[in-house]
């Protein structure tokens, strides 16, 4: 079955290092996002890509980039992990055409 | 971006139906209105959409009132499981990108 898998699910890592989260999606989906959300609030968007190549800032893109090298996959780096960025992150795909969303399991990272 | 307002919480008996009501006064003609909803600390998961139509599958029935402006989202037969945190959504062709208000938490009551 097509699935959208996110790596790791759980990090702790310092203050200053750089830290990347992965996205991986098989169901060869044009539309990906990346979001975080934190304790009692709703999924605010970071960064998001309508396929290879194509990448966009969303609503909390500081200090936070992505590449789109191929359909699968959509990293998120955090260049220079700062405590305001401990956080549930999650990503999901959909296809382009306005069919519903999928999304993984979420990564909680903890920057100390 | 089209955006929704949602009463910040509900309760509702189990084996009720929940009625989740949705405003998004500002929606153009092509886009959708999408429904998602997140379970404790799990990823959104999809429930159902619709453009004008009422629409209905396994999990929920969707009502969009004609003029567009409002939806309500019902669950005809509650149970504990449907206790969530509930997302109105409105997108369209050309700007696909999903951005999440903060949603109605549902809570169910045995």
């Amino acid at each position: 079955d097509a699935e959208i898998t996110q790596s790791p699910r759980h990090k702790i890592t310092e203050t200053g290092r750089q830290v990347t989260l992965a996205c991986h999606q098989t169901w060869n989906h044009n539309n990906m996002f990346w979001y975080r959300q934190d304790l009692g609030h709703g999924l605010r968007l970071i960064h998001y890509s309508y396929g290879v190549q194509d990448t966009n800032k969303g609503e909390v893109s500081d200090g936070y980039s992505v590449s789109r090298s191929n359909t699968e996959d959509l990293p998120l780096t955090l260049e220079s992990a700062a405590s305001s960025q401990t956080s549930v992150y999650f990503c999901a795909s959909s296809e382009t055409g306005m069919t519903e969303a999928f999304f993984g399991q979420g990564t909680r990272l903890t920057v100390v | 971006d089209a955006k929704t307002t949602q009463p910040p919480s509900m309760d509702c008996a189990e084996g009720r139906a929940a009625n989740l009501p949705c405003n998004h006064s500002t929606i153009s003609g092509n886009e959708y209105v999408y429904w998602y909803r997140q379970i404790h600390s799990q990823g959104p998961q999809y429930i159902i959409h619709g453009l004008k139509n009422n629409e209905t599958n396994e999990m929920a029935s969707l009502i969009i009132t004609e003029d567009r402006k409002s939806s309500t989202l019902i669950l005809p037969h509650a149970t504990l499981r449907d206790t969530a945190v509930y997302y109105c959504i409105v997108y369209g062709f050309g700007n696909e990108k999903l951005t999440f208000g903060t949603g109605t938490r549902l809570t169910i009551i045995p």
